[in-house]
């Protein structure tokens, strides 16, 4: 079975300070993993992913992952955060073993920027 | 192109009312899903499509059901509606190239709550 842990429900980050949002998975076969982002009252937007290849990943609105396969992890990063980057942030994992879309989802977390 | 759409954005019911939300897409997908988001525990994946004709359980299908006899809809239909299925429901959907490797593409959701 996959799943994936995102150990902090919060993170608070001053503005212009780089961001750390982290993810680990578990997969049996070849992680393909996934970052969404959630604003207030709107559905999920995705940011980037990992299927192959080099190891880290550079996204949407300035936000990059790094894959790191002896850690299980795949951190969102993002080197100067704005206060528009406050939102709730979904790491996901697909076993790429299987030919199917089952995608699985971490618990969350919020993301705050202080100004 | 409006991606995937989502109706209603509200509803409340009564226990033991039944309704169907809908999904649509205009991207030619053929995979489509039906998540549940409650506060806490991410999204769980309720029902998935790889095709018209097609539809599977996910991880909590108990009290829904779904068809799929187009490529664009995706209906989410509960029976008999109960407080726990008080919660937020997205639809998503992905090109599904066999690979695993597609991104999945979300509805803005339905705030449903059952009284």
């Amino acid at each position: 079975a996959q799943s994936v842990a995102q150990p902090e429900d919060q993170v608070n980050v001053a503005e212009g300070n780089p961001l750390t949002v982290k993810c680990t998975y578990s997969v049996s076969g070849n992680p393909y993993l996934f970052w969404y982002v959630q604003y207030p009252n709107r559905g999920l937007q995705f940011l980037l992913k990992y299927i192959t290849g080099d190891n880290l990943v550079k996204g949407s609105y300035g936000f990059e992952a790094e894959f790191n396969k002896s850690q299980t992890s795949f951190h969102l990063k993002k080197p100067s955060a704005l206060v528009s980057d406050s939102a709730l942030y979904f790491c996901a994992v697909r076993d790429g073993n299987f030919g199917n879309e089952k995608l699985t989802f971490g618990t969350g977390t919020r993301l705050t920027i202080i100004p | 192109n409006a991606g995937v759409t989502q109706t209603p954005k509200f509803q409340v019911l009564k226990t033991g009312q039944s309704m169907t939300l809908q999904c649509a897409q205009d991207m030619n997908h053929e995979y489509m899903s039906w998540y549940r988001q409650d506060p806490g525990m991410g999204l769980r994946l309720i029902h998935y499509s790889v095709g018209a004709g097609i539809t599977d359980q996910g991880e909590v299908p108990n009290g829904y059901n779904v068809s799929r006899s187009t490529t664009e809809d995706f209906p989410l239909r509960l029976l008999s509606a109960a407080p726990s299925q008080t919660s937020v429901y997205f639809c998503a959907s992905s090109m599904s190239n066999g690979q695993s490797t597609d991104t999945q593409y979300f509805g803005p959701g339905t705030r449903l709550t059952v009284l």
